[in-house]
């Protein structure tokens, strides 16, 4: 089956700092990647929709300039956490669809983020 | 933004019963997914169910989709302590945006 792969799989980091977070489809061109950011015993929440080459489409809500999203290739998407603060500590999923599968998304395993 | 609700919530129950958890959403779908996750860990696809089909069966899950109440509801028999878990559904939203929704969740205890 398709396989999404996501780097680091924990990270922990100083307030203030930027954390890069990768996710990578193995096996599949992905022409959208989604990323979305969990809280404990909470659901998922969309926080933006990538395609590759174009700028990322964010959700109500989601700061563009903090939370920056790259799709430069059909198989790699990369998420930066800019001047982490200890409330953007959260578990960050990216997924990732291509159209011949029939839209069927597949999820990397998730990134924790702590920030100290 | 989410666009579903699942109820319950939570859902305790002895090992070997039968679990249901219901999922609504608000607007058109292209297809509605499940999805299980254990605490701390990544999500593990289940069933897709396409807008044109009313039941699929995997294993010892069955899913029925409803598009006209705009609702699904995942069976689980004969349940298993390793089912405990927390089960979303997810609906591939017919929007230019093209994206997936997930609703609340339920967390299922199943109790040996």
């Amino acid at each position: 089956g398709a396989v999404v792969s996501q780097h680091p799989s924990w990270v922990i980091c100083k307030s203030g700092t930027s954390v890069k977070i990768e996710c990578r489809s193995l096996d599949f061109q992905a022409t959208t990647m989604f990323w979305y950011r969990q809280f404990p015993k909470q659901s998922l929440m969309l926080m933006a929709t990538s395609n590759e080459g174009s700028k990322a489409t964010y959700e109500q809500g989601v700061e563009k300039d903090k939370f920056l999203i790259n799709h430069a290739s059909l198989t790699l998407s990369t998420l930066t956490v800019t001047s982490a603060h200890p409330e953007d500590s959260s578990f960050y999923i990216c997924s990732a669809r291509t159209d011949w599968v029939g839209n069927e998304q597949f999820f990397g395993p998730g990134t924790r983020l702590t920030v100290l | 933004s989410q666009q579903g609700e699942e109820d319950p919530q939570a859902l305790s129950i002895q090992e070997g019963e039968n679990a249901t958890m219901n999922c609504s959403y608000k607007t058109s779908i292209n297809n509605l997914q499940w999805y299980r996750q254990n605490s701390g860990r990544g999500l593990v696809h289940l069933i897709l169910i396409r807008s044109n089909e009313r039941e699929k069966h995997s294993g010892r899950l069955r899913v029925t989709l409803d598009t006209s109440k705009k609702s699904s509801s995942l069976l689980i028999t004969a349940s298993r302590a390793a089912d405990t878990a927390s089960y979303f559904c997810a609906t591939h939203m017919k929007t230019s945006y093209d994206k997936v929704i997930f609703g609340p969740g339920t967390s299922l205890s199943v109790i040996p």
